[in-house]
């Protein structure tokens, strides 16, 4: 099956600066990986999401990179405000189903 | 975000109970997900129904019973549950399992369980 592992499981930064998180996955079959933000109390959102035909994807603040070789795939935040302080989870579907990262807990010092 | 609720929001029961948790989808999918979150772990999945068949079940112990009668609602049926068994209940919906934009998942706001 596959396997996700997700780093860092903490990270703090300054307002405005950048956040980036990693993951690995090991299953060559996966071609599709979401990223989720979850709120403290709330549910899992989606906020980018990239296949595997397809090597980065932007929208506004946000963006995904995905390095299919090195089977590897990171969020990037630029300009980091308070209000992106959440947990952000990763995930890989294999054509099966989703395994998920075990989360980055962010958190933006204003 | 009204497009998956879940109730109750919050449930603390005695390992000798039985109590039921409620999920329906207002999105038109034909998939629905019952995941477990908790602290440090990934999320796990737990079954899931494409068009009300079970098409999953990943050696889930039987103290937990899901129900699909209809695309639109999944229960969790838990009973005799131990301790170890608190934590957050996702229900997640898409439109299908795999291929193309099909497997996008949406997830209700979950159901803190607490089992004493």
């Amino acid at each position: 099956g596959e396997n996700v592992e997700q780093h860092p499981s903490t990270l703090s930064v300054q307002e405005g600066d950048s956040a980036v998180i990693k993951c690995t996955y090991s299953d060559s079959a996966s071609n599709y990986f979401p990223w989720y933000k979850q709120e403290l109390g709330k549910r899992p959102q989606l906020i980018i999401d990239i296949r595997s035909n397809v090597g980065e994807k932007k929208d506004q603040r946000i963006a995904v990179t995905l390095n299919k070789t090195a089977k590897h795939f990171s969020l990037h935040i630029t300009e980091t405000q308070p209000e992106d302080s959440a947990v952000y989870f990763c995930a890989a579907f294999n054509g099966n189903q989703f395994y998920f990262g075990t989360g980055t807990s962010l958190t933006v010092i204003p | 975000e009204t497009g998956v609720t879940q109730t109750p929001r919050h449930l603390v029961m005695g390992m000798t109970n039985k109590k039921s948790l409620k999920c329906e989808q207002h999105l038109g999918h034909n998939a629905m997900y019952w995941y477990k979150q908790s602290a440090k772990k990934p999320l796990e999945l737990m079954f899931v129904y494409n068009f009300k068949e079970q098409t999953e079940n990943n050696s889930v112990p039987s103290r937990f019973s899901p129900e699909c009668p209809n695309s639109s609602h999944l229960f969790l049926h838990l009973h005799t549950l131990q301790p170890e068994d608190s934590a957050l209940y996702l229900c997640a919906s898409s439109r299908g399992t795999s291929g193309g934009n099909q497997e996008t998942q949406y997830f209700g706001p979950g159901t803190r369980l607490l089992v004493l």
